[in-house]
């Protein structure tokens, strides 16, 4: 039990589809964070949340979209995604935006097909 | 911006052995977080270790031990008397002190694979 949680661990979806993605955290951590990590590549920092207010990057498509609604939970909405959509995404959480160590959820695995 | 460069794809010992990770980074930052993370096959991203960059001392947990050179942005973690479950990919990741929007950056992993 790391504390932090993701549903679903595995998501398939067409190309059409809306779909979201769940972290909650029971750390009582102040920000969260979601990763994407594709084959053969570095797993990279999608969005950061602190005390619910989102940081940008600037290098997210924006078929995705995500939701902070309080410090315990984060979303992922995703839309009209691509099949190079497709990889493992993990949410993390940490006390405080960059200065703490960060905890892992168990990534949902999804396929955009 | 920083990068981590993890060179060695996969390795692989026999059990009990002592096995070395090597890790080099490139930063302008004076203060900033190294870690090293484990991934086993179940994909649960799991902390091994930390270190602080402002601190000399190597990190050690248990049986796990940095060496850090600051100077050569180097950070290497060794395994003492591996165990069958240290298998997993290992990522060695990189932080700004208040690291902001940039969170952990990551390098490519390396596959450790421990024989019986």
């Amino acid at each position: 039990e790391t504390g932090v949680t993701q549903t679903p661990r595995h998501l398939v979806m067409g190309m059409t589809n809306k779909k979201s993605l769940k972290c909650e955290q029971h750390l009582g951590h102040n920000a969260m964070y979601w990763y994407k990590q594709s084959a053969k590549k570095p797993l990279e920092l999608m969005f950061v949340y602190s005390l619910e207010e989102r940081v940008e990057n600037n290098s997210v498509p924006s078929r995705f979209s995500p939701e902070c609604p309080n410090s315990s939970h984060l979303f992922l909405h995703l839309h009209t995604l691509q099949p190079e959509d497709s990889a493992l995404y993990l949410c993390a959480s940490s006390p405080s935006r960059g200065l703490e160590t960060q905890y892992f959820g168990p990534g949902t695995r999804l396929l955009v097909l | 911006a920083q990068t981590v460069t993890q060179s060695q794809p996969e390795m692989s010992v026999q059990e009990a052995e002592t096995v070395t990770l090597s890790c080099t980074y490139d930063t302008s930052e004076s203060n900033y977080y190294l870690f090293w993370y484990k991934q086993p096959p179940s994909r649960q991203m799991i902390l091994v270790i930390r270190q602080e960059a402002y601190k000399q001392q190597n990190a050690t947990e248990n049986r796990f031990s940095v060496n850090f050179q600051k100077a050569a942005k180097s950070f290497s973690l060794k395994i003492s008397d591996s165990q069958l479950g240290d298998t997993a990919m290992y990522f060695c990741a990189f932080m700004k002190h208040r690291g902001g929007a940039d969170g952990l950056t990551f390098g490519k992993g390396t596959h450790l694979i421990i024989q019986p």
